[in-house]
Order: structure tokens, then C-alpha cells, then sequence
């Protein structure tokens, strides 16, 4: 099956803790992108890579970094540096034929 | 800033049509979006439309956009309680990146 795969689905930490969070596709999409969202609150978005090796800032960048070694990962690491890391973060891809984006069903980060 | 706009909320009879609405921002977008989001889950892709169409039906689904008043409208005819979900519109901007309105919380009563 194609598609983008999160884990874990439930994620808990305590403050002053990094933690990263996977994200994998196999639709052989060029571009990923991690957003957040919060309760009753729209998409922001923290990172995003366009291609394997490069990737660049979103909105809210700070206390995240990322990685892209590969063309099917793209991992988010939350740092110890983020104020207020609970929220639920969904990871997606792009680069179909209408530019349209694939989501993950996403990881609901709880820290304590 | 530039925002996509959306009402937060919307409340249909079961068997009612629902319209959700969006104001997005950027003319030269070539394609805008309605995504569904269900309670803990990731956003589902609905439908797209291209920029140089009007309108665009998919079973119950029908999209209607209006490029010189830059809105965009979705209608979900015979509303069943399934569909009651958060609705995101987004629109397409240096191709690949996308710019996402704050959703619509669709409530379908019985």
C-alpha cells in the first residue's frame, strides 16, 4: 500500500526531554513538510524539504530540527528548547500531479 | 499577513445540504483544496479544483469557485452524520507548498 506512516501514534515525555518523531512515505515524493496543530486551531508549519538533504523553515521552526537523508524520511525531532511541545504534529508529502499534499495520521505528543 | 479564511463552525440536519466557505488569498494559486479531518485523525484529501474552473462535482461533493471574488465553497448534499468533521480549504502556492485556512467544524445533528 502507498502512503505515509507516522509513529508513534501516542507519544508521552517528560519536560527537559528530546524526542523525535518518525515519519516515512513510499509514494516517491520529492517534498515533506511537518505541521502542527493545536486543539481548535489550523495547521502551522515547522519545516518543510523540497528535496533529499535540504529542507528549510516554517512558521515556527523554533525548538525543532529535522533531517532528510533519505527521500523516504523525514524525522522531527521536538527539543527540550520547545516551549509548549504538546500538540498533535502531522507529517505529509507533496508532489503529485495537482501539487496536492498526503497526510499521516499523525502523533499526538503529551509532555509532562 | 495573508490568511485563508473560514467560519469555525457549521450545524446541519441530517439529509440537509452543507455549504462550508473559504476567502483564500492568492490569485495566482493554480489549485485549491478541501480536506476532511476526522477526530484524531490526519486530513483526508476531498477535492481539488483548478484555478480556471467554476465548478467541480464529485458525487455528493460540489465545489464552486469564484476566482475574481477569490472564494471557494463547498457543498455536501444529503448531510448523513458521518460527515460531521473538521473541513480544511487550502491553496496551492510555489507549487508544492500549501496554505491552509483554520478549518470548519461541521456538525450534522440527527
Amino acid at each position: 500500500d502507498g502512503g505515509i506512516t507516522q509513529s508513534p501514534k501516542y507519544l508521552f515525555r517528560k519536560e527537559g526531554q528530546n524526542v523525535t518523531l518518525s515519519c516515512e512515505q513510499n509514494l516517491n515524493h520529492d517534498a515533506m513538510y511537518w505541521y502542527r496543530q493545536d486543539p481548535g486551531q489550523g495547521l502551522r508549519l515547522i519545516y518543510y524539504s523540497q528535496i533529499v538533504n535540504d529542507f528549510q523553515k516554517g512558521d515556527i521552526a523554533e525548538g525543532y530540527s529535522v533531517s532528510r537523508e533519505k527521500k523516504e524520511s523525514f524525522p522531527l525531532t521536538v527539543t527540550s528548547a520547545q516551549k509548549n511541545p504538546t500538540a498533535f504534529y502531522l507529517c505529509a508529502s507533496g508532489g503529485g500531479r495537482y501539487y496536492e499534499q498526503y497526510f499521516g495520521p499523525g502523533t499526538r505528543l503529551t509532555v509532562t | 499577513g495573508e490568511d485563508v479564511e473560514q467560519s469555525l463552525f457549521l450545524s446541519v440536519r441530517e439529509g440537509d445540504s452543507s455549504v462550508i466557505n473559504c476567502t483564500y488569498t492568492d490569485s495566482s494559486s493554480t489549485y485549491l483544496y478541501w480536506y476532511k479531518q476526522e477526530p484524531g485523525a490526519g486530513l483526508q484529501l476531498l477535492t481539488y479544483i483548478f484555478s480556471n474552473m467554476d465548478m467541480k462535482q464529485d458525487q455528493r461533493l460540489t465545489v464552486l469557485l469564484n476566482k475574481k471574488d477569490k472564494h471557494l465553497s463547498l457543498r455536501i448534499a444529503d448531510t448523513q452524520t458521518g460527515d460531521s468533521a473538521i473541513y480544511f480549504c487550502a491553496e496551492s502556492y510555489n507549487n508544492n507548498d500549501m496554505r491552509f485556512g483554520a478549518g470548519t467544524r461541521l456538525t450534522v445533528k440527527p
